[in-house]
């Protein structure tokens, strides 16, 4: 089973505007971190937010934030006032504490295209 | 600000070929990652290092990887003898301790092409 998944291959939003990228994973670990990164058409992966499974509060970093809906298994990406320069894949990413891996799984990715 | 580096940016080799991919990760973090994504796929864990050893490995990290710590600051991929399928984008990251809530940083990526 897939840990991290991401189900829009593609959102188009227009400038200025809402969007919410989804993400679900799945884990039977306790304490579990989540990540969205950014990756622009340079390539380079940069992080957004982090979410961790004890937190009561949904994260915020600026004009992202982050719907965490823990019985739902849900981390979904909202970005608030979307901007040109926002086009890019996100990528949603997990963290499990309890296997000892302290490595991040990665769903496949959302291609966000902001339309002016 | 503190950033990790990768060189080179792009290497092209033929197949059957050993390629070093090298890293520099910011200089106090502990912990140092390969990644790598093919064109198109998502981001595939490889492996991860600690205390000069190998603290994890997925099943894509065969016998024809190794990765080395040669000096203080340098973090080394080695792929043995290159294969078509290994041509991809390969993402170095590094973080300061183990613990879930401390993301990594990624470098910007080698893009290894196979031919």
């Amino acid at each position: 089973a897939q840990k991290i998944t991401q189900t829009q291959p593609g959102m188009f939003v227009q400038e200025k505007e809402a969007v919410t990228l989804d993400c679900t994973y799945d884990t039977s670990d306790q304490s579990y971190g989540l990540f969205w990164y950014k990756q622009p058409s340079s390539g380079e992966m940069i992080f957004l937010i982090y979410q961790g499974s004890y937190d009561e509060q949904n994260a915020t970093e600026g004009r992202y934030s982050l719907n965490f809906q823990k019985a739902r298994k849900s981390a979904n990406l909202v970005i608030s006032a979307s901007q040109l320069g926002d086009s890019a894949m996100y990528f949603c990413a997990m963290r499990e504490v309890q296997t000892g891996a302290n490595n991040l799984f990665f769903g496949t990715g959302t291609r966000l295209t902001v339309i002016p | 600000e503190p950033e990790v580096t990768q060189t080179p940016s792009h290497q092209v080799t033929q197949m059957g070929q050993e390629v070093i991919l090298r890293c520099v990760p910011i200089s106090n973090h502990l912990y140092f990652y390969w990644y790598r994504q093919i064109l198109g796929q998502k981001v595939e864990f490889l492996v991860s290092f600690y205390n000069n050893e190998i603290s994890e490995k997925s099943e894509i990290f065969d016998d024809q990887f190794s990765v080395e710590r040669p000096d203080g600051s340098n973090f080394t991929l080695k792929i043995r003898s290159t294969k078509l399928e290994d041509s991809a984008m390969y993402f170095c990251a590094s973080s300061p301790q183990g613990q879930v809530s401390r993301e990594q940083y990624f470098g910007p990526g080698t893009r290894l092409t196979v031919t």
